[in-house]
């Protein structure tokens, strides 16, 4: 059962641009993460925000959630080819915080 | 620290084998989990573990046995390879509730079987 969507599926922008990636769930959470996933690799964790808070901020990453809409956005500021990746929401499963649900994942390309 | 091991990186099975999918992590979690990644599918939970001796099926368990003995190892097993589970498999853990702490990511295992 999918819990997060993320969208768009596909984004393109130049080097310096801002990314933004949105991510919509189904359910009512306690925190929602965010992960960057690089072609052939592992999921790294980036963000965790927390339902009680709405804004969260790490070097270039803004992350920011509105319970209400059951949303959140990952912004990427001033990017690099090196954020090129595919970046996933994970959100707390229905039934029990053990069961960690991602979406299907927006793949970010940044052209040089 | 090594992290969280996988091995192997690579297998090519036939239609019936059976194998084991090795996953370590040398941080003393206690979560661990499986999944696998389909193309267009984001990330599906198989197994997962909360402690040594406890484990409990995921979204897409059909398929696959687990055991947790240690804590630092979470094998998967695959029965009797069928060609859906042509998929690249990785493994997590987290020092606590996967929902309020962040996982790390083994490299993962990319599966073919014929």
């Amino acid at each position: 059962s999918q819990q997060g969507e993320e969208d768009p599926q596909a984004l393109s922008i130049q080097e310096g641009e801002n990314a933004t990636m949105n991510c919509s769930y189904k359910t009512s959470i306690n925190n929602l993460q965010w992960y960057r996933q690089n072609s052939g690799r592992g999921l790294v964790h980036l963000i965790l925000i927390r339902s009680n808070e709405r804004e969260k901020h790490s070097g270039r990453l803004r992350v920011t959630l509105d319970t209400s809409k059951k949303s959140s956005s990952l912004l990427i500021t001033a990017s690099r080819a090196a954020d090129t990746a595919s970046y996933f929401c994970a959100t707390e499963g229905q039934g029990g915080s053990e069961k960690l649900v991602f979406g299907k994942g927006t793949k970010l390309t940044v052209n040089p | 620290n090594a992290g969280v091991t996988q091995t192997p990186k690579f297998q090519v099975l036939k239609t019936g084998q059976s194998m084991t999918l090795q996953c370590a992590q040398d941080m003393n979690h206690e979560y661990m989990s499986w999944y696998r990644q389909d193309p267009g599918m984001g990330l599906r939970l198989i197994h997962y573990s909360v402690g040594a001796g406890i484990t409990d099926q995921g979204e897409v368990p059909n398929g696959y046995n687990v055991s947790r003995s240690t804590t630092e190892d979470f094998p998967l097993r695959l029965l009797s390879a069928a060609p859906s589970q042509t998929s690249v498999y990785f493994c997590a853990s987290s020092y606590s509730s996967v929902g309020a702490s962040e996982q790390y990511f083994g490299p993962g295992t990319r599966l073919t079987v014929t």
